[in-house]
């Protein structure tokens, strides 16, 4: 399996502003995806992040909200813009190396809090 | 719409009994089948997944049951210990082409001493 790594953990935040969280791989994988999980709630699918390209948003998620990138196989970033307290969640990565497969590993999470 | 979703939301385990964690889905062209653990403040933890060409698969303490008559999916869970509460949760990828991974509400095991 892969190991995930996400920086910040967590973080508490004003609202109106952007942080960006950092999902870092240590292998080469073929999908890295960025979830949102609500307190107490399942996980819900952003985007799929792309390698080279724009990420591919899941219904109700858009870019100017969260613009993602993924610059090589390792590395993707989501940002959260002009947050507000209903942003307040745990951003996770997730990555999948084999086609099908059921076999996707997540990150630690970033716990969100906006005020 | 179609979904993934579980008949319990909570579930209390007396140690060393076995659990039962049940998941019924809804799209028959769903290709896998995984279950999930979640501790608190971590991410999901892969346990174990299952084909949908497969009635059973086998992992260290852990059953996973699918029957695609009636759309059901279950995790069973040998000789439980306290390491084995958290939130379970089944997931499913519809089909070669679309990798998306779609997940269930969760069922939260408590593991009784």
């Amino acid at each position: 399996s892969a190991v995930i790594s996400q920086k910040p953990s967590r973080d508490i935040c004003q609202r109106g502003t952007s942080l960006t969280i950092q999902c870092q791989v240590d292998s080469q994988v073929t999908m890295m995806f960025w979830y949102r999980q609500q307190p107490g709630q399942s996980l819900t699918l952003i985007a799929t992040a792309n390698q080279g390209s724009e990420a591919t948003y899941e219904s109700g998620f858009v870019i100017d909200k969260f613009p993602i990138s993924r610059p090589n196989l390792t590395f993707s970033t989501l940002t959260v813009s002009n947050m507000s307290p209903e942003d307040s969640s745990i951003y996770l990565c997730s990555v999948r190396n084999r086609v099908a497969t059921g076999e996707q590993y997540f990150g630690p999470g970033t716990r969100l809090t906006v005020t | 719409g179609e979904s993934v979703g579980l008949h319990l939301p909570t579930l209390s385990v007396q140690e060393g009994d076995n659990s039962i964690i049940n998941c019924a889905y809804s799209n028959s062209a769903s290709d896998y089948f995984i279950w999930y653990k979640q501790e608190s403040g971590k991410g999901p933890q892969f346990i174990i997944d299952i084909r949908s060409n497969m009635d059973k698969r086998q992992g260290q303490r852990v059953t996973v049951l699918l029957n695609k008559t009636v759309k059901h999916l279950s995790l069973q869970i040998a000789a439980t210990q306290p390491g084995d509460s958290a939130v379970y949760f089944c997931a499913e990828i519809r089909g070669f082409g679309n990798e998306k991974l779609t997940f269930g509400t969760g069922t939260r095991l408590t593991i009784i001493p």
